[in-house]
């Protein structure tokens, strides 16, 4: 089974639209951190945001938040007025707790999903 | 802002060459890790490093891988004979936090710029 799933292969939005991007996870691990990622054209991986389980408050950075439902295992990265550089690859990430084998916090990724902001 | 580097950007080989992947984690940062990325593929994890040795490691990290940190800042990845399908984007990592308790804001890796691999 896919620990982190991202349905959305790829998503279109309006610049200066708000666009949501879907993830949700898999663990029976009650601590774990879960984090977005954003991949440009260029290649490189470049950190967003990060939930914790036990955060009591959605995180929020800027212009993303995250819309963390624990019960339903989603956190959805909410990106607001978007920008033409917003058009890259976001993932989607979990790293679980040593509950769930090592304590190394190695991170599991989705798929991803494509956003392309149009002007 | 501290970050961590990677070196080459771009290497391209033969097959059944040895290729050795440079990275300069963030100079606090006690982890450090491999993730490698297939083309158009997700990432996926290779190896974990703690304390001078393998903490963690895939089905992905053979025989033929190995991880160094050969001095106090690099940080390698060697493929003694490299394949094909060895060819894809190589992602160093690092995180500063140590491991247990409640998960935070400080358990984040952040990621090098990659490098490309290309075997021919």
């Amino acid at each position: 089974a896919q620990k982190i799933t991202q349905t959305q292969p790829g998503m279109f939005v309006q610049e200066k639209e708000a666009v949501t991007l879907d993830c949700t996870y898999d663990t029976s691990d009650p601590s774990y951190g879960l984090f977005w990622y954003k991949q440009p054209s260029s290649g490189e991986m470049i950190f967003l945001i990060y939930q914790g389980s036990y955060d009591q408050q959605n995180a929020t950075e800027g212009r993303y938040s995250l819309n963390f439902q624990k019960a339903r295992k989603s956190a959805n990265l909410v990106i607001s007025a978007s920008q033409l550089g917003d058009s890259a690859m976001y993932f989607c990430a979990m790293r679980e707790g040593p509950n769930s084998g090592g304590s190394n916090y190695k991170l599991t990724f989705g798929k991803g999903t494509l956003l392309t902001v149009n002007p | 802002e501290p970050e961590v580097t990677q070196t080459p950007s771009h290497q391209v080989t033969q097959m059944g060459q040895e290729v050795i992947l440079r990275c300069v984690p963030i100079s606090n940062h006690l982890y450090f890790y491999w993730y490698r990325q297939i083309l158009g593929q997700k990432v996926e994890f290779l190896v974990s490093f703690y304390n001078n040795e393998i903490s963690e490691k895939s089905e992905i990290f053979d025989d033929q891988f190995s991880v160094e940190r050969p001095d106090g800042s690099n940080f390698t990845l060697k493929i003694r004979s490299t394949k094909l399908e060895d060819s894809a984007m190589y992602f160093c990592a690092s995180r500063r936090r140590t491991s247990g308790g409640a998960p935070q804001a400080t358990d984040t890796q952040y990621f090098g710029p990659g490098t490309r691999l290309t075997v021919l």
